[in-house]
Order: structure tokens, then C-alpha cells, then sequence
């Protein structure tokens, strides 16, 4: 069983629509979770941290975690084709600081 | 905001010789970075922990003498690919935490090497 797990995609929506991506975990010890976003022949950078159980909201993002159920989500309201990529689910499973990644989500905005 | 720079972005070699990456954090200490490599349409995998002033740690299958790591200050450092074959051709990508920042939990990520071996 994979430590991380999502659905690889790709999943299309239409512009302006609420795109959800779903990443789920191994570790119930696991500590803090992470959304990347890599556009193609780049390295991630990052959208948002979460490490309580609930929502956080950024912008136009928002995670949602669920320690009980051991998953994590991302929400991006009013998609643009500009977010068009992979996003990448990482997990912090110990006191290291070790990233444990998913193999990512690929997302298509359709203009 | 915190940047991190790797050297070179893109490197191409011969089989069998060794190729030198470098990762800085540039405008803070970093005691941890941390090495990654992605193959074609897949996901990061952490190689090895890199500790400034101390030996790095290795993740399961990967080998030491191959990729050898040195963190000599605390704002580089530097991965070797040794006698490097084709199927080493990948993204090699460094991130660093920054230890005495706002933000205990955040990496800051390289731009990535891009290694072809022929």
C-alpha cells in the first residue's frame, strides 16, 4: 500500500468551476500535510500547509483535513486554465521533516 | 521570501563519468536540505537528508556511493552523481527548510537539475 496515495487524472473542469483534488494517507501518526502545484519541467512550489483537522482557507484555495479519515483535499475555486497542472499531495509523517509525496493529480482547466 | 538555487539547470554527460549538483539557500540557513529525484510522469522521491557538518541519510535503495552528498556550510549543498549511467537520466531536485524561520513546516524547493546521461 502506497504511503500516499491520489488519483492521477487527469481531471478537467471548465473555467470558473470548483475543481476538488483528494489525497489520502497511510500514517495515522502523520503530522502536517502539504498541497504542491508543478507546472511542467518546473519543481513544486507551494500553495498551502495544513496540520489541524478542518478548513483553511487562502485565497482561492482551500485544504480540508480529516485526521479521523486520513485524508486531505484541495479546493480551488473559480478554476483558471492558468492552474492547469499536477498537484501534488506531500505528507510530514515524523519529527524529521521528511516529505512523503503522492504521485499527483493532474488538473485541466478548459477555457 | 526564501529562495533556493541549484547549478546547473541542465547537464548532460557520458556514461560512466560524474556529474556535481549544487543546491544554495540564498538568503538563509539551511542545517537541513533534503535531495529528490522525479522520473518522467511521476512523482518526487526523497533520495537522502542532507545535514550540514554531519553524513546525510540515505532512503531505502538508494545507494551512498553512488550519490554522494556533502553539506559542508550551512547554505549549500552539493549531490554527485557517480559513474553515471542512462537510467540516472532524471530531474534531480534539492530543498531546503529553513531552521530559523517563521515557518517551521515549509520547504523551499530548488529549481531542479535536469541530468541526461548518454
Amino acid at each position: 500500500q502506497k504511503e500516499v496515495e491520489q488519483n492521477s487524472g487527469p481531471l478537467s473542469v471548465p473555467e470558473g468551476a470548483i475543481a476538488s483534488l483528494n489525497c489520502t494517507y497511510s500514517d495515522r501518526g502523520s503530522q502536517s500535510f502539504f498541497w504542491y502545484r508543478q507546472y511542467s519541467g518546473k519543481s513544486p512550489e507551494l500553495i498551502m500547509f495544513i496540520y489541524s483537522n478542518g478548513d483553511k482557507e487562502d485565497g482561492r484555495f482551500t485544504a480540508q483535513l480529516n485526521k479521523a479519515s486520513q485524508y486531505v483535499s484541495l479546493l480551488i475555486r473559480d478554476s483558471q486554465p492558468s492552474d492547469s497542472a499536477t498537484y501534488l499531495c506531500a505528507v510530514r509523517m515524523d519529527s524529521s521533516y521528511k516529505l512523503i509525496f503522492g504521485s499527483g493529480t493532474r488538473l485541466l482547466v478548459r477555457p | 521570501g526564501a529562495v533556493v538555487s541549484q547549478h546547473p539547470s541542465r547537464v548532460i554527460c557520458k556514461s560512466g563519468t560524474s556529474v556535481k549538483i549544487e543546491c544554495r539557500s540564498l538568503d538563509f540557513q539551511a542545517t537541513t536540505m533534503f535531495w529528490y529525484r522525479q522520473f518522467p510522469k511521476q512523482s518526487l522521491m526523497l533520495m537522502a537528508t542532507s545535514n550540514e557538518g554531519s553524513k546525510a541519510t540515505y532512503e531505502q535503495g538508494v545507494e551512498k556511493d553512488k550519490f554522494l552528498i556533502n553539506h559542508a556550510s550551512l547554505t549549500l549543498s552539493t549531490l554527485t552523481v557517480t559513474s553515471a549511467h542512462p537510467e540516472d537520466s532524471s530531474f534531480y531536485i534539492c530543498s531546503a527548510r529553513d531552521n530559523y524561520g517563521a515557518s517551521q513546516y515549509e520547504q523551499y524547493f530548488g529549481p531542479g537539475t535536469r541530468l541526461t546521461v548518454t
